[in-house]
């Protein structure tokens, strides 16, 4: 089956740029989307289309993409965007979705 | 507003059957996919399948086609996720959230609070 591969985790300081990637053979076909999820909470979306951001998300996540691997960017990382992160996209047909493993940024 | 609203917590034991429900409201429940996420404890989102409530088309991951039962009574405006059998190894949060499918685009847009299921004898 389709899988869409993350680092388990990413440890940043406060200010500094948090980089994410997400990679996946079906990348340059579909699009990508990333989630945030903090503990105890339902995921929230936080880019759509590899790097739209929808209303309400913050200017500092930006997503992009090139080839088999797309990457979400934090810049100016919060102590408050700490969180698990995950990609999710569609396999070749586009009929069935697939999440990535998750990734934890720490802000250290 | 969008809104998905999911039924309580569940405490069964093996062996016994559960169905779980996702009440949408503020928008045409008729004419959005509806999907299921499941999140083992400690783990990732799982992306169970998706049901189009307006004719019931439904699609699974390989992963849980055959172990779950996912329906809709569109005259509540209600998406279901079911089992026949529970195992321990169901315990998870599930998550109904609406699909989106427009313009090649395919993601979850609106979430539901998320249903935990604790399956234990």
């Amino acid at each position: 089956s389709y899988e869409l591969t993350q680092p388990p985790s990413v440890s940043v300081s406060p200010g500094q740029t948090a980089r994410i990637t997400c990679s996946g053979d079906a990348l340059p076909k579909q699009y990508a989307y990333w989630y945030q999820q903090k503990p105890g909470q339902a995921p929230v979306l936080v880019i759509y289309k590899d790097s739209e951001r929808p209303s309400g998300i913050p200017e500092r996540f930006s997503g992009s993409s090139s080839g088999t691997t797309v990457t979400l960017t934090i810049s100016g990382v919060q102590a408050e965007d700490e969180a698990d992160y995950y990609c999710q996209s569609a396999d070749s047909s586009g009929t069935m979705g697939v999440f990535g493993g998750g990734t934890k940024l720490t802000v250290l | 507003e969008v809104q998905l609203v999911q039924s309580g917590a569940e405490v069964k034991k093996p062996g016994e059957s559960l169905k779980i429900s996702c009440k949408g409201s503020g928008y045409s429940f008729t004419r959005y996919w509806i999907g299921w996420v499941r999140q083992m404890p400690g783990k990732g989102l799982e992306w169970m399948g998706i049901i189009y409530p307006g004719d019931s088309d439904t699609r699974y991951s390989p992963s849980f086609q055959g172990q779950v039962s996912i329906s809709a009574d569109k005259s509540i405006s209600t998406a279901y996720l079911q089992w026949s059998s529970l195992k321990a190894s169901d315990t998870a949060m599930y998550y109904c959230a609406r699909w989106v499918t427009a313009r090649g685009e395919v993601y979850f847009q609106h979430w539901g609070q998320g249903t935990l299921v604790t399956v234990s004898s």
